[in-house]
C-alpha cells in the first residue's frame, strides 16, 4: 500500500493479558517510529527505529513494553500483562529518513478491560 | 506539566468566520511542526516551521513561528466544514527526533 498501516485497528482484551500490535511502514522508509495518544493526553513517545541502529526506547513507559523491528520492514510493538492505563491509540509513524516528514498509521485503539 | 500548551481545547464556528489557535511554550524549539488529525486516522502534517518569526501559509492557513521560537499561531481564513479536525502542535528540540506535543485544538465548523 501506499501509506503507513496498522493492524488491528481495534483490540480489546482483558487485563493481564499479553497484546502484538503490527505497523507496516512506508516502503523504503528506513526510520519507524511509535507513539502512545491516551484520552486527553498529547502524544507520547515510546520508541525510534533508524536502520540498523540500536532503537531508542527511551519512551517505553516500563518493561512491558517492548518493540521489535526486522530490517527496514514491519515492527511490532508488545506490551505484557496489559493494564487498563495502557488502554489508548497506539501510532505507529515512518518516515525516509530520521530528520524527514513523519507519516502516520491510522492507529491501533487499544482497550484493556 | 505540558511543555506545549494549546489554546483553545475546543472551538465551534460557523463557516466563513476566522479563527486563530495558539501553541505555546517557556521552551525554545528547533523546529515546530502542525498537524491535522482526523477521527480514526494519524496525525498529517501542514507545515513545518523553523525560523524565528517565519509565517508560511498553505491556502486559507497561515502560519507563524514566534521570534524567540517558543510559540507558534494557526490562522485560518473563511473556515470551511472540511477544516474540522484536531490541529496539534509539535515541537523539536534539538536534533532529538522525540517530537514534544501539545494536546491539540478540536474545531468544528459548522456548516
Amino acid at each position: 500500500g501506499a501509506g503507513v498501516s496498522q493492524s488491528p485497528s481495534n483490540k480489546v482484551t482483558e487485563k493481564g493479558k499479553d497484546v502484538e500490535l503490527r505497523c507496516d511502514p512506508i516502503s523504503g522508509h528506513t526510520a519507524l517510529y511509535w507513539y502512545r495518544q491516551r484520552l486527553g493526553q498529547g502524544l507520547e513517545f515510546l520508541i525510534y527505529f533508524q536502520g540498523n541502529s540500536a532503537p531508542d526506547k527511551s519512551g517505553l513507559p516500563s518493561d512491558r513494553f517492548s518493540a521489535e523491528r526486522t530490517g527496514e520492514s514491519v515492527s511490532t510493538l508488545t506490551i505484557q500483562r496489559t493494564q487498563q492505563e495502557d488502554s489508548a491509540v497506539y501510532l505507529c509513524a515512518s518516515s525516509l529518513g530520521g530528520t524527514d516528514t513523519q507519516y502516520f498509521g491510522p492507529g491501533t485503539r487499544l482497550t484493556v478491560l | 506539566t505540558q511543555l506545549l500548551e494549546q489554546s483553545p481545547q475546543f472551538l465551534s464556528i460557523q463557516e466563513g468566520e476566522n479563527l486563530t489557535v495558539y501553541c505555546n511554550s517557556s521552551s525554545v524549539f528547533s523546529s515546530l511542526q502542525w498537524y491535522r488529525q482526523e477521527p480514526g486516522e494519524g496525525p498529517v502534517l501542514l507545515v513545518t516551521v523553523v525560523t524565528g518569526g517565519e509565517v508560511k501559509k498553505l491556502k486559507r492557513l497561515t502560519f507563524q513561528f514566534g521570534d524567540a521560537r517558543k510559540d507558534s499561531s494557526l490562522h485560518i481564513t473563511a473556515a470551511q466544514p472540511g477544516d474540522t479536525g484536531l490541529y496539534l502542535c509539535a515541537g523539536e528540540r534539538g536534533n532529538n527526533r522525540k517530537l514534544i506535543w501539545g494536546l491539540g485544538t478540536s474545531l468544528a465548523v459548522n456548516p
